[in-house]
């Protein structure tokens, strides 16, 4: 299976900062890499799919780049509604595999 | 829109079988790339399994072989998942997700999830 490892596992940030998270996959993924975020008691929401592609929804702050094995997630100026917990996913090859998370807390 | 509506909360002692329902509103169940996720009590996602495109059938990571059966009843366009010989390890909130065909196989709609605890 392709694992998918995320860093920070956690960090804490300000109201206002630029936030980057990374995965690398095990193997190359080439671009079919996806981002959630998800809230305490909530389902996962979808933020980025396929690398760079903002779902419909989801504010302009959030971007997504890379490909083959090393993604970044970054959200260029941090909002009180995005403390929470992001994952990575691999969708190149079944079975899909997540990254551990990355929880954003506030400083 | 999709909506997933899953079914309620489950006690199950260990050896047994859990069957969780997942109803698919706004699409029909055969239209929809069904997939599994579960999430232990503060720890991260994991994938489960759920349709293959490329196979053309419904695909189960390693890990649950044996235990894991996913079905659909298309006349009421509900997916279930039933895993049997639970663990006190199985305990977990389960969630169904559909994914976008169109999204590189992206999970773009979850039901609420339901939590299954495995106890004596």
């Amino acid at each position: 299976d392709i694992q998918m490892t995320q860093s920070p596992p956690s960090l804490s940030a300000s109201v206002g900062d630029r936030v980057t998270i990374t995965c690398r996959a095990s193997q190359s993924i080439r671009g079919y890499l996806n981002w959630y975020q998800q809230k305490p008691g909530k389902a996962p929401n979808l933020l980025i799919y396929v690398a760079t592609n903002l779902q419909g929804g989801v504010p302009s702050r959030f971007s997504g780049s890379g490909s083959g094995t090393v993604f970044t997630l970054t959200i260029s100026s941090l909002q009180p509604e995005d403390f929470a917990t992001y994952f990575c996913q691999q969708t190149s090859t079944t079975p899909w595999t997540f990254g551990q998370g990355t929880k954003v807390e506030i400083k | 829109q999709v909506q997933l509506e899953q079914s309620g909360a489950e006690v199950k002692k260990p050896g047994a079988s859990v069957k969780v329902s997942c109803k698919v509103s706004g699409n029909t169940v055969s239209d929809s790339s069904m997939h599994w996720v579960r999430q232990a009590p503060g720890k991260g996602l994991e994938y489960m399994g759920g349709f293959d495109p490329d196979e053309g059938e419904i695909v189960y990571t390693q890990k649950f072989q044996g235990r894991l059966t996913m079905t659909e009843d298309t006349s009421t366009d509900t997916a279930f998942m039933e895993l049997s010989s639970l663990r006190s390890e199985d305990t977990a909130v389960y969630y169904c997700a559909t994914a976008g065909l169109t999204l590189g196989e992206a999970l773009d709609n979850w039901g609420q999830g339901t939590l299954v605890t495995v106890s004596s």
